[in-house]
């Protein structure tokens, strides 16, 4: 099975901030990988797919970046909005996530 | 817009099987793949398994013994059961789409069930 280790688990930042989120593969899953927020009490939403693509409606200041075994999750000037959880997923050999990088206001 | 409701029962008894619907409506199931994913309370997301339209299913290695996903193409449902279930298998529920524009992400996804295996 492929692993997928997020890091940092909790992570503090102000709103006007860029941050980066990390996700490392087990094994090379070439650009097969997802990113995701959620919100308490609510379903997953799709921020990004095949490592860089940005889904539909997404504002831009979400960015991805990587392949192989290392990825990363970008957000280029944090808005209230932005607070949640976030999750990497790869779906190269069934599926698997990462388990939750929580991002909170400072 | 295609949306996606789950249903089925909140509470489930220790060793009994769990089954939950997912409705899919404004689209149809035809030409993608339907996934069960599930997420404990305040913990993370597992994926449970996927069928195609055809039929064709994949299963979490960790779940394939007890995991059974079906669809009902005429009334554009698919379904989850879940045998001889445990205090471990409480979780929130969710349904979701795997879209082929994405390669395989989840685009679309219900807004989840709780169920709880309890005596």
């Amino acid at each position: 099975d492929i692993q997928m280790t997020q890091s940092p688990s909790t992570l503090s930042a102000s709103v006007g901030d860029r941050v980066t989120i990390t996700c490392r593969a087990s094994q090379s899953i070439n650009n097969w990988l997802a990113w995701y927020q959620q919100k308490p009490g609510k379903a997953p939403k799709i921020l990004i797919y095949k490592a860089s693509s940005l889904e539909s409606g997404v504002p831009s200041r979400f960015s991805g970046g990587g392949s192989g075994t290392e990825f990363t999750l970008n957000i280029s000037s944090l808005q209230p909005d932005d607070f949640a959880t976030y999750y990497c997923q790869q779906y190269k050999s069934h599926s698997t996530f990462g388990q939750g990088t929580k991002l909170k206001i400072k | 817009q295609v949306q996606l409701q789950e249903s089925g029962p909140g509470l489930v008894k220790p060793s009994e099987t769990l089954s939950l619907t997912c409705t899919v409506s404004g689209g149809s199931i035809s030409s993608y793949f339907w996934s069960w994913i599930r997420q404990p309370p305040g913990k993370g997301l597992e994926w449970i398994g996927y069928i195609y339209y055809t039929g064709s299913t994949n299963y979490n290695p960790s779940l394939k013994s007890r995991v059974t996903i079906s669809l009902d193409m005429s009334k554009n449902q698919f379904s989850l059961k879940l045998s001889s279930v445990t205090a471990a298998d409480t979780a929130v529920y969710y349904c979701a789409r795997r879209s082929l524009t994405t390669g395989g992400a989840f685009d679309i996804w219900g807004q989840g069930t709780m169920v709880t295996v309890s005596s």
